[in-house]
């Protein structure tokens, strides 16, 4: 089992560009979070879906979009890229609510 | 709402103990959890601990709860240079599972 990946490890981009983050699970978890980490704030909740067709805001979902269209894969998106956004960006899977969350190795965004 | 805190530093010698201290804020905390993270690198469950329970042992690790004082702590024995890294804690709390972290805790390990 791979576990929890991410694609890409590391991306530049320009402010008002636009990318998709992708997150896969082998291990048929239901739910499946996205967090950000800030130097000094730990990480904090964007976005997390449930299931399959569900997703529903975290701590911090302005600007950003989520979608999962396949249990499997935990899709990211930035619209419109800002500096703000520069973080470290991790994928989180899980069972159910009372289940250790298995995190990804992260990516590392970078908006200039 | 839920909050957790944590100290940034904690600096030890190789062989020693150490201390990470974590408060929360949330009483109805179901599960407590402690990753661990290697630069550059995700973060990795240690341990965890539910909440109806005082202290979990596992190997070095010892987690203890303090439900009443909504304190957690983690004590790593025989701390290594290996150890070395940040430290989260993290509550979980609602139905959804979604987890509270601390700041993290810099753990440095002097030889």
């Amino acid at each position: 089992n791979a576990g929890v990946t991410q694609t890409p490890k590391f991306r530049v981009l320009k402010t008002g560009q636009s990318m998709t983050l992708l997150c896969a699970q082998d291990m048929n978890h239901e739910y499946m979070y996205w967090y950000r980490q800030d130097p000094g704030m730990g990480l904090r909740l964007i976005h997390y879906s449930v299931g399959e067709g569900t997703t529903a805001k975290g701590e911090v979902p302005d600007g950003y979009n989520v979608s999962r269209l396949k249990k499997q894969n935990f899709l990211l998106g930035l619209e419109s890229a800002a500096p703000s956004q520069t973080s470290v960006y991790f994928c989180a899977s899980s069972y159910g609510t009372a289940e250790t969350q298995y995190f990804g190795p992260g990516t590392r965004l970078l908006v200039l | 709402g839920e909050d957790v805190e944590q100290s940034l530093f904690l600096s030890v010698r190789e062989g020693d103990s150490s201390v990470i201290n974590c408060t929360y804020t949330d009483s109805s905390s179901t599960y407590l959890y402690w990753y661990k993270q290697e630069p550059g690198a995700g973060l990795q469950l240690l341990t965890y601990i539910f909440s109806n329970m005082d202290m979990k042992q596992d190997q070095r690790l010892t987690v203890l709860l303090n439900k009443k004082d909504k304190h957690l702590s983690l004590r790593i024995a025989d701390t290594q240079t290996g150890d070395s890294a940040i430290y989260f804690c993290a509550e979980s709390t609602s139905n959804t599972g979604k987890l509270i972290f601390g700041q993290g805790t810099t753990l440095q390990v002097k030889p």
